[in-house]
């Protein structure tokens, strides 16, 4: 069984540009959410999506968006690149919105930002 | 707010040592809690979680976490480490509410193991 993919690996941007991260969760799966890990802060709770539909938001400015297709696959997007946005960025997938329910990870897309 | 708390930032460690990492985390209602373990280069696996019933739980590779709800304390252990357990490790906490979920991590710890 495939695990969860994370497209791309590694984005290098300039300040003031936007970047699309994509993330295609386990076959079956229907829960993605989104996390950034950094040195500083370590791993936060950016947003979470279920059958299209953004549940829970972490907090962190309106730059960052995402959304949801009706095959699960799930996209975020950062607009209006700042230093700080540079990190690893982590996609999870788990089958459904329930309490017992374990989330896997993808390795992540790292982004630089210069 | 909901936190979870890793007392050790840096442990290192000699083979066959045994290890234990702290985890506390505040939040008052039930919470499913989980270990992870991020191996250099490579993504978050799972170690172990613990949803219900028996507090002891049994992870991969020989790991296993003690739920203590009065502490609300998910401590990691392991009798003897090996070297590959080099790598660092995060405890989280799943606050599951409203129909969403949400993991809340620590810090992490960084284990060093040397042969």
């Amino acid at each position: 069984k495939a695990g969860v993919t994370q497209t791309p690996r590694y984005l290098i941007k300039t300040r003031g540009q936007q970047v699309t991260l994509s993330c295609s969760p386990i076959s079956g799966h229907r829960s993605v959410s989104w996390y950034q890990q950094t040195p500083g802060q370590g791993l936060q709770f950016l947003f979470e999506y279920f059958s299209e539909t953004q549940r829970n938001k972490g907090n962190f400015p309106g730059r960052f968006s995402g959304r949801q297709f009706s095959n699960s696959r799930s996209e975020m997007n950062v607009s209006t690149l700042e230093l700080g946005d540079s990190a690893l960025y982590l996609c999870a997938s788990s089958r459904a919105a329930s309490r017992n329910n374990e989330q896997f990870f993808g390795p992540g897309t790292r982004l630089t930002v210069l | 707010a909901q936190s979870v708390s890793q007392h050790n930032h840096h442990v290192i460690l000699s083979e066959a040592a045994s290890l234990e990492l702290g985890c506390n985390y505040s939040y008052g209602g039930t919470v499913n809690l989980f270990w992870y373990v991020q191996y250099p280069g490579q993504h978050l696996q799972l170690l172990l979680k613990y949803f219900s019933g028996d507090p002891l739980v049994k992870g991969i590779k020989g790991f296993e976490a003690e739920f203590i709800k009065s502490k609300f304390s998910f401590n990691l252990r392991k009798p003897s480490v090996q070297w590959s357990d080099t790598a660092e490790y995060f405890c989280a906490v799943n606050l599951f509410s409203g129909g969403y979920n949400k993991l809340i991590f620590g810090a992490g710890t960084r284990l060093a193991v040397h042969p």
